[in-house]
């Protein structure tokens, strides 16, 4: 079935170091490819998306990149910030076929000031 | 306020009894999605709507759950008998379905806890 993987499942920075999270999916017709922040307590937050006809997308401080050929995706902060730290989630999904997501298990993120 | 809201926040049962949780999306919004996540992994999907219709249920809602969007708007998310497996938060998200709208933006949960 389908399927997100997502490592690391802890990642710890200094703040102002660069900060990355990988995921690979196996349905090859998945075109969409959001990234979630959720603090504790709270719902997701999009942070960043990207579709299956671009290789590169960036926002500031948050880009993320897509291999369609390795079907991996990954998200790279740089100057990362205490206010980054939270689990992020990686997703996929097609989203002219109803949309719904399939989420990796997130990566809990720390930046030690 | 013109987010995804979710009422109630948190939830305590005792085991076998029936819950409903309610998910206000985005005003204009036609697709509507349940998701519900345990502690330490990512949402997994249950259903969702397209309108009032309900195109979409994920095997792991079993018959105790069902889903209603009756006038395309609010939905309502019911689970009878539950059990104490049944604990977790159960997050809504909605979206328009043009492309390149069809970002799903989340409400902020409604946590369970089955006893």
């Amino acid at each position: 079935g389908e399927n997100v993987e997502q490592h690391p499942s802890t990642l710890s920075v200094q703040e102002g170091d660069s900060a990355v999270i990988k995921c690979t999916y196996s349905d090859s017709a998945s075109n969409y490819f959001p990234w979630y922040k959720q603090e504790l307590g709270k719902g997701p937050q999009l942070i960043i998306d990207i579709r299956s006809n671009v290789g590169e997308k960036k926002d500031q401080r948050i880009a993320v990149t897509l291999n369609k050929t390795a079907k991996h995706f990954s998200l790279h902060i740089t100057e990362t910030q205490p206010e980054d730290s939270a689990v992020y989630f990686c997703a996929a999904s097609r989203y002219n076929q109803g949309g719904k997501l399939i989420f990796g298990q997130g990566t809990e993120l720390s930046v030690k000031p | 306020d013109t987010g995804v809201s979710q009422d109630p926040r948190h939830k305590i049962t005792k085991r076998g009894q029936n819950v409903t949780f309610r998910c206000d999306p985005i005003s204009e919004h036609n697709r509507l999605y349940w998701y519900r996540q345990t502690l330490g992994q990512g949402p997994e999907f249950l259903t969702y709507f397209q309108n009032e219709a309900q195109l979409e249920k994920s095997r792991l809602l079993s018959d105790r759950f069902s889903a209603e969007r009756p006038k395309g708007s609010f939905s309502t998310l019911e689970i009878q008998r539950t059990e104490q497996g049944d604990s977790a938060m159960y997050l809504c998200a909605s979206s328009l379905d043009v492309f390149p709208k069809e970002t799903q933006y989340f409400g902020p949960g409604t946590r369970l806890l089955v006893l």
